[in-house]
């Protein structure tokens, strides 16, 4: 089984900050690497598909970069609502892993 | 637009079984994969199992082979998580999902306590 392995598992920012995430998976898995953010008390939500495509409707601040073993996600110009947590996926084989999380706090 | 909503949790005793429910609504249920995530009280992600669109291939996490059947009924556009001999281990918040791999869409959740 592919294990994904996130860092760091909180972040303290302050508004107008940037941030990277980083994403390691224990194989290659190509671009197979999904970014999901949750907010307190909901359900997650997709931000970012195969690496580094954006959602419909996800801001442009939010950007995946990455391919095989290690991947990143950059935040840049923090607004108030993506304080939250985020989540990897790898979607190269089942078990679909989730990284374990991070938390990103405001300052 | 596409919704997915859970129920089925509740408070269930060490050993019990509960069958969770996945509602899908204003989508092509019939043409996609659909997923099981779990989440325990303040930490993250688990993916548990994923159903394909027909019904014919599912698969699970080790930590609930066995344990655990994912099904669905396409002519009721619904997902469904039987899930037996509870422990301690498996409270959280159970969410549903669509997608092959991708999971674009998710449920609000059902949770599941399981304690004597």
């Amino acid at each position: 089984d592919i294990q994904m392995t996130q860092s760091p598992s909180s972040l303290s920012a302050s508004e107008g900050d940037s941030v990277t995430i980083t994403c390691r998976a224990s194989q290659n898995i190509r671009s197979n690497l999904n970014w999901y953010q949750q907010r307190p008390g909901k359900a997650p939500k997709l931000l970012i598909s195969g690496a580094f495509s954006v959602e419909s409707g996800v801001p442009s601040r939010f950007t995946g970069i990455g391919a095989g073993t290690h991947f990143t996600l950059t935040i840049t110009a923090l607004q108030p609502e993506d304080f939250a947590s985020y989540y990897c996926q790898q979607s190269f084989s089942s078990p679909f892993s989730f990284g374990g999380g991070t938390t990103l706090e405001i300052k | 637009e596409a919704h997915l909503e859970e129920s089925g949790g509740g408070l269930v005793q060490p050993g019990g079984s509960l069958r969770l429910s996945c509602s899908a609504s204003d989508f092509a249920f019939n043409t996609y994969w659909m997923h099981w995530v779990r989440q325990a009280p303040g930490k993250g992600l688990v993916w548990v199992s994923h159903i394909k669109y027909d019904g014919t291939n599912a698969n699970y996490a080790d930590s609930v082979k066995g344990r655990f059947t994912i099904s669905r009924d396409n002519a009721d556009n619904t997902l469904y998580l039987q899930i037996n001999s509870l422990t301690p281990e498996d409270t959280g918040v159970y969410y549903c999902a669509r997608g092959w791999e991708v999971l674009d869409l998710w449920g609000q959740g059902t949770t599941v306590t399981v304690s004597s």
